[in-house]
């Protein structure tokens, strides 16, 4: 079955630090990814989106210079929240799909906390 | 303004009874519908997807899609305290840009 794990689960960091999570699709190849953070409220917002072949595309709100992402193959994405404040705690999710208007593929996320 | 919106925003219903959730989109270009559930703890899973006006039936679970008035439905019958979750809307148009666009959610409680 298609399966996306990401890790570290649950992290901690300081005020102004980085921390990099990552997203791994396991049972199909993840021609896009996207990320979203999911608020306290649970409303989801979309940070970007990576498509094989065509450049990330960061939705607005959120910059490359914030939240730098890769995307090296079609198993394999990362993101790094830089210089993190209070605002950016959340639940970080990755939905990787294989094609267009197909399942979106979630992992269970990683609970970003700031302190 | 939310381009997915959903309601109501919590449902209560008892165990064995009909539960349904409403859906509207105020974008035309969207053409293609998810249900995603998500359990506390774990990442959204889909439920079913609904492209063509009409129904769509899934075991216990019947999606219904009017694109005229941009309105997607869920209904979940003989509901089971295990169906208690948060369930999300999502949209998506036919573009190279093909983004997922999320609903507010609906809590969905089955009491025993």
């Amino acid at each position: 079955g298609a399966l996306v794990y990401q890790y570290p689960r649950r992290t901690i960091c300081k005020s102004g630090t980085s921390m990099r999570m990552e997203c791994q699709a396991v049972g199909f190849q993840a021609t896009s990814v996207a990320w979203y953070r999911q608020s306290p409220q649970k409303t989801f917002e979309l940070i970007a989106l990576s498509t094989v072949n065509s450049a990330i595309k960061y939705e607005q709100n959120f910059t490359q210079e914030k939240f730098p992402i890769s995307h090296p193959n079609l198993s394999f994405s990362s993101m790094t929240v830089l210089n993190a404040y209070l605002e950016d705690r959340g639940l970080y999710l990755c939905g990787a799909r294989v094609g267009t208007n197909t399942e979106v593929f979630f992992g269970k996320g990683t609970r970003l906390t700031v302190v | 303004q939310q381009k997915v919106q959903q309601s109501p925003e919590s449902l209560s219903v008892p165990e064995g009874g009909m539960a349904s959730l409403n859906c509207t989109s105020s974008d035309r270009n969207f053409q293609y519908f998810w249900w995603y559930r998500q359990h506390s703890g774990e990442g959204p899973k889909a439920l079913m997807s609904i492209f063509s006006d009409g129904d769509k039936k899934e075991g216990r679970f019947t999606a219904h899609l009017n694109k005229a008035s941009l309105h997607v439905s869920l209904h979940i019958r003989d509901s089971q305290p295990s169906d208690s979750a948060l369930y999300f809307c999502a949209a998506s148009n036919d573009s190279g840009y093909n983004k997922l666009t999320f609903g507010k959610g609906t809590v969905l409680l089955v009491s025993p």
